[in-house]
């Protein structure tokens, strides 16, 4: 099955400055890549997701980045601010299947 | 619009008893999954149902763990005999339409089971 591993573990920047977070998966089956962040006691909500037919996605301050050849994609936050401190989690998964394989999540703190 | 909604939010059994967490989909989603959430640890498939039919239940970790959505709607996940082991958050989502290729899961707020 799919195995997805996630980079850094836990993340520290200081306000303004940029945040990426890693991963890396083993499925070349898979094709589509969604990016949650999930607040202390809350549900995980989708902030980004990019399909495998598109290299890159931007949002505003939010931007994911898909090597399909390397298997590994990456989020970018910039301009990082104080409400951006959360965990964060990156998934893969088939479009045939559904079902999400997550990475073990990020703890990013954005100091003020 | 309403969301996805677990019930309850917070569990606790001595080991041994049987629970029963109940998820709320958002109307009209076709999919919805369950996962399981240790502490510190991403959210990990357990099983996923297209209306009323459990599609996939590979992730289950044993015959204690129990899934069914009879109706196409409300779903029940239910653990006998619990260990320490499934002390974790159990979280529920839903998607909209597998077939459309749209993927996007909603997420409830979990049910924290501890077992004591």
């Amino acid at each position: 099955g799919e195995n997805v591993e996630q980079h850094p573990s836990t993340l520290s920047v200081q306000e303004g400055d940029s945040a990426v977070i890693k991963c890396t998966y083993s499925d070349s089956a898979s094709n589509y890549f969604p990016w949650y962040k999930q607040e202390l006691g809350k549900r995980p909500q989708l902030i980004i997701d990019i399909r495998s037919n598109v290299g890159e996605k931007k949002d505003q301050r939010i931007a994911v980045t898909l090597n399909k050849t390397a298997k590994h994609f990456s989020l970018h936050i910039t301009e990082t601010q104080p409400e951006d401190s959360a965990v964060y989690f990156c998934a893969a998964s088939e479009d045939n299947f559904n079902k999400f394989y997550f990475g073990s999540g990020t703890k990013l703190n954005v100091k003020p | 619009g309403a969301g996805v909604s677990q019930s309850p939010r917070y569990k606790v059994a001595k080991r041994g008893q049987d629970v029963a967490l109940r998820c709320d989909p958002i109307s009209g989603h076709v999919s919805l999954f369950w996962y399981q959430q240790a502490l510190g640890q991403g959210p990990e498939f357990l099983t996923y149902f297209q209306n009323e039919a459990q599609l996939d239940k590979s992730g289950l970790p044993s015959d204690r763990f129990f899934a069914e959505r009879p109706e196409g709607s409300v779903s029940t996940l239910k653990i006998q005999r619990t260990q320490q082991e499934d002390s974790a958050v159990y979280l529920c989502a839903s998607s909209l339409e597998r077939l459309a290729g749209y993927n996007e899961q909603f997420f409830g707020p979990g049910t924290r089971l501890t077992v004591l």
